[in-house]
């Protein structure tokens, strides 16, 4: 299986701040057909996860312009340019580059 | 708009089963799959599987394998998601989801989660 790795575990940050998270995976996540399969989800506080980003950065429609991620192979960021408190919760990786489907152990965004 | 809502709380007894409805609405059921995630009390997220909603092909987590079966109804645009042998560690939050293949297969919509306790 492949293993997620992210840091940090948990991030306090002050509100217009940036914040990074870094998510690393056992292998490659570089599809043969040249699609790297790499997930962010945000998890707020009592609710489901709900998408942000598919193959690395690909925002989807609603998620501000304040979230990008990038990456390549193994190594992928997901970067908040101006935190907000909106963006509490804590943030997944996952990929989709082999079976199983697998997640990162999650990152926990507070506001200071 | 799209949406899933899981069917409700339930408590069971180690070695039951549990069956979690995911009624889908406000799309194509067929043109879409669903997948089952679940996360344990204050865990992280685990994949369980995958079904697809046009023909119910299957993938599972292979641990799960033979304790765990996933379907759909077409016909209410509903998925299930069935597991046996329950045992204290399956105690978790069950969340359906819809893959969207136009996202690379992102899971895009997500239910309400079912909260799912094994106790004796």
């Amino acid at each position: 299986d492949i293993v997620m790795t992210q840091n940090p575990l948990s991030l306090s940050v002050t509100p217009g701040q940036p914040a990074s998270i870094s998510c690393k995976s056992s292998q490659s996540l570089l599809h043969s057909d040249g699609e790297t399969y790499l997930y962010w989800y945000l998890q707020k506080p009592g609710q489901p996860p709900q998408l942000l980003m598919y193959k690395v950065s690909n925002r989807v429609s609603g998620v501000p312009d304040r979230f990008s991620g990038s990456g390549s192979g193994t190594d992928f960021t997901l970067k908040i340019s101006r935190v907000e408190a909106d963006d509490v919760g804590v943030y997944y990786c996952m990929q989709s580059q082999q079976l199983p489907l697998t997640f990162g152990g999650g990152t926990k965004v507070e506001i200071k | 708009q799209v949406q899933l809502v899981q069917s409700g709380t339930e408590v069971k007894k180690p070695g039951a089963s549990v069956k979690v409805s995911c009624k889908t609405s406000g799309y194509t059921f067929t043109s879409y799959g669903i997948t089952w995630v679940r996360q344990a009390p204050g865990q992280g997220l685990e994949w369980m599987g995958w079904i697809s909603g046009y023909n119910g092909d299957t993938s599972y987590l292979q641990r799960l394998q033979g304790r765990v079966t996933m379907t759909t109804d077409t016909s209410t645009s509903t998925a299930y998601m069935e597991l046996r042998s329950l045992r204290s560690d399956d105690t978790a939050i069950y969340y359906c989801a819809r893959v969207n293949d136009f996202l690379a297969d992102a899971f895009d919509i997500w239910g309400q989660g079912t909260m799912v306790t094994v106790s004796s």
